[in-house]
């Protein structure tokens, strides 16, 4: 059973940064491609960023390219994505998501971390 | 980049009836479709994938179908724990892009 849980979300003023983690657990990791998906109060899915499973395969939203980095530890099975130059439309529910090689997408999901942009 | 348009927007049905949800690409993207379901405060779960595969423990009364621009989800026999919002998903091309969603809702 895939566990993915997030962390390091809050409130944060325009600026600023954030750097959310995503520990995963019940998959071999490193196997996994991994994607960060948002979505603001009572608005539809956005997905964020993604990196392929050895991490050399890295694409990013329009929306965060230049601010937003997305990194893996695969010894440590965890995820990352630095948030800098943090604006109040970065407001959202941020989802860790994961899928094996194949083809599905999207198979497994955290449960979300709340990150708040605002003075 | 891929553009998904999904409609409805919404969309009131009753127990039992049989829905259809349509999503068209703005260019071909062959079967790399999927459709997913959300709950209320809840993250999204996979329902089909490859626009027509059924994931494991998905009932059959979901079914995906489509192939190039233009893709449905259909549910027959709704059932009270299917009144959710419904999204699809291209993974065809980076930036993979959703659907604005559809959310069903008890009549």
């Amino acid at each position: 059973q895939v566990q993915l849980v997030e962390s390091g979300g809050g409130l944060v003023k325009p600026g600023g940064s954030l750097r959310l983690s995503c520990a995963a657990s019940g998959f071999d990791f490193s196997d996994l491609y991994m994607s960060w998906i948002r979505q603001a109060p009572g608005k539809g899915l956005e997905w964020v960023s993604y990196i392929s499973s050895g991490g050399y395969n890295i694409h990013y939203a329009d929306s965060v390219r230049g601010r937003f980095t997305i990194s893996r530890d695969n010894a440590r099975n965890s995820l990352f994505l630095q948030m800098d130059s943090l604006r109040v439309e970065d407001t959202a529910m941020y989802f860790c998501v994961g899928e094996p090689s194949g083809p599905t997408s999207f198979d497994f999901w955290g449960q979300g971390i709340l990150v708040t942009v605002s003075s | 980049d891929i553009q998904m348009t999904q409609s409805p927007s919404s969309l009131s049905a009753s127990v039992g009836d049989r829905v259809t949800i349509t999503c068209r690409a703005n260019q071909g993207i062959t079967n790399y479709l999927a459709w997913f379901q959300q709950k209320p405060g809840k993250a999204p779960e996979s329902l089909i994938y490859a626009a027509s595969i059924l994931r494991g423990g998905v009932p059959s009364r979901f079914s995906g179908a489509g192939s190039g621009t233009d893709f449905t989800l259909t549910i027959t026999n709704l059932q009270p724990e299917d009144f959710a919002t419904y999204y699809c998903l291209q993974y065809y091309r980076h930036p993979r892009s959703f659907g604005q969603g559809t959310k069903l809702e008890i009549k």
